[in-house]
């Protein structure tokens, strides 16, 4: 099945600073790579998503870039500020039948943004 | 639409008891899924389902039992509470056409079970 490794776990970055979240896949055809953003207490929710046929999408701050041949993709968030503090997984998820549609997450990289 | 609830939001359990955690989604969504997320564990799927009547294990089914006998409910059965089964439970639902314009996982509020 697909593997999904996350980096780094803990992220500390100054207000104003860029951040910087890797993960890697192992199922190469895996073509729908999603990020979502869990604040404290809260419940996951999607901020940005990518399919294969895509190598990068911006929204806003945020932005993401595919490496299909490396099979790695990052999530680029510019112009940190407090409130993008929270734990950010991604995740891939397959195009095969069955178990593949459910995606698989990394363990999650904790962001804190010092004011 | 009220999305993907949950209840309970909160439960405390002893060893050896056993309840069922509800999940419900007004979205008509195919794909309906549990995970449990521990601390530096990332979100790991329990069982999924791909539509009424099919259901499959995950990564870490042993102990939880689901069925699907509607496309809007999937409940999660603990058959035996254990102290290892302390998490945070999330019920997730999504699409599954692959024409469909997002594969997005709609999360519930999640369940918080502590198990003594």
């Amino acid at each position: 099945g697909e593997n999904v490794e996350q980096h780094p776990s803990t992220l500390s970055v100054q207000e104003g600073d860029s951040a910087v979240i890797k993960c890697t896949y192992s199922d190469s055809a895996s073509n729908y790579f999603p990020w979502y953003k869990q604040e404290l207490g809260k419940r996951p929710q999607l901020i940005i998503d990518i399919r294969s046929n895509v190598g990068e999408k911006k929204d806003q701050r945020i932005a993401v870039t595919l490496n299909k041949t490396a099979k790695h993709f990052s999530l680029h968030i510019t112009e940190t500020q407090p409130e993008d503090s929270a734990v950010y997984f991604c995740a891939a998820r397959g195009s095969a039948s069955g178990g593949s549609y459910i995606p698989t997450f990394g363990r999650g990289t904790s962001l804190i943004v010092h004011p | 639409n009220a999305g993907v609830t949950q209840t309970p939001k909160f439960q405390v359990l002893k060893t050896g008891q056993s309840m069922t955690l509800q999940c419900a989604q007004d979205m008509n969504h195919e794909y309906m899924s549990w995970y449990r997320q521990d601390p530096g564990m990332g979100l790991r799927l329990i069982h999924y389902s791909v539509g009424a009547g099919i259901t499959d294990q995950g990564e870490v089914p042993n102990g939880y039992n689901v069925s699907r006998s509607t496309t809007e409910d999937f409940p999660l059965r603990l058959l035996s509470a254990a102290p290892s089964q302390t998490s945070v439970y999330f019920c997730a639902s999504s699409y599954s056409s692959r024409t469909a314009l997002s594969y997005e996982q709609y999360f519930g509020p999640g369940t918080r079970l502590t198990v003594t």
